[in-house]
């Protein structure tokens, strides 16, 4: 059950597409395509922002999209707004009924 | 509306324990799978435990399993994490979470648990 590994920040200036990675294994991400991502703000609970590794859920822009190749899922916000400046999570299925969030990726708007 | 509400936490001691609660409504509970999440100040969100809907089956992280126990109750739309010989670690944020497709696609404000001497 090691976390799924994302990088520790990215930054982007309003307008501009962002891409967020998440890495796992065969066993995780790469074994299913139950891959799902959360946006988190301060103080709040994370929200479910892409299931499945690309369907939004009703209500979330259609800024945000995932993809998935191999045991990388990616999370891409295109003309990226100061509102998305958050903290942003992977999380997949591993199997046996278990699950793994990833470390977690601080995006910046500048 | 989707509601989850969850209640129990506090202080507690190294070694002692805490029942957590987690009140649902505005969905078919007794259809839904369950999960805790946890998350420590500062930290990423923790998968700790899932249950299915009738409750006969369960799955815990390797860092909760033989402490921590999931269980519910379809008639009272509630799902419960009995929580013993609670470590330093274990203090966070516990969030009980709604699954659809393998993802949780609602979430409580969360409890906080804080295990401290």
């Amino acid at each position: 059950q090691s976390a799924l590994t994302q990088p520790r920040s990215v930054s982007g200036s309003p307008g501009q597409s962002v891409t967020i990675s998440c890495t796992g294994t065969s066993s995780d991400i790469g074994g299913y395509n139950y891959v799902s991502w959360y946006q988190q703000h301060p103080g709040k609970a994370p929200k479910l922002m892409i299931r499945e590794v690309s369907n939004r859920p009703s209500g979330i822009s259609n800024r945000f999209s995932g993809s998935k190749s191999g045991n990388t899922a990616s999370l891409t916000i295109s003309v990226v707004q100061a509102e998305d400046e958050a903290d942003y999570y992977c999380y997949s299925y591993a199997g046996a009924y278990t699950w793994v969030f990833g470390g977690g990726t601080k995006l910046t708007v500048l | 509306e989707v509601q989850l509400v969850e209640s129990g936490g506090g202080l507690v001691q190294p070694g002692g324990s805490l029942r957590l609660s987690c009140a649902a409504s505005g969905f078919t509970f007794s259809s839904s799978w369950m999960h805790w999440v946890r998350q420590a100040p500062g930290k990423g969100p923790v998968w700790v435990s899932h249950i299915n809907s009738d409750g006969s089956g369960t799955t815990y992280a390797e860092s909760v399993k033989g402490r921590f126990t999931i269980s519910r109750d379809n008639a009272e739309n509630t799902v419960f994490l009995q929580m013993n010989s609670l470590r330093v670690e274990d203090t966070a944020m516990y969030y009980c979470v709604r699954d659809r497709s393998y993802s949780g696609d609602f979430w409580g404000q969360g409890t906080l648990v804080t295990v401290s001497s």
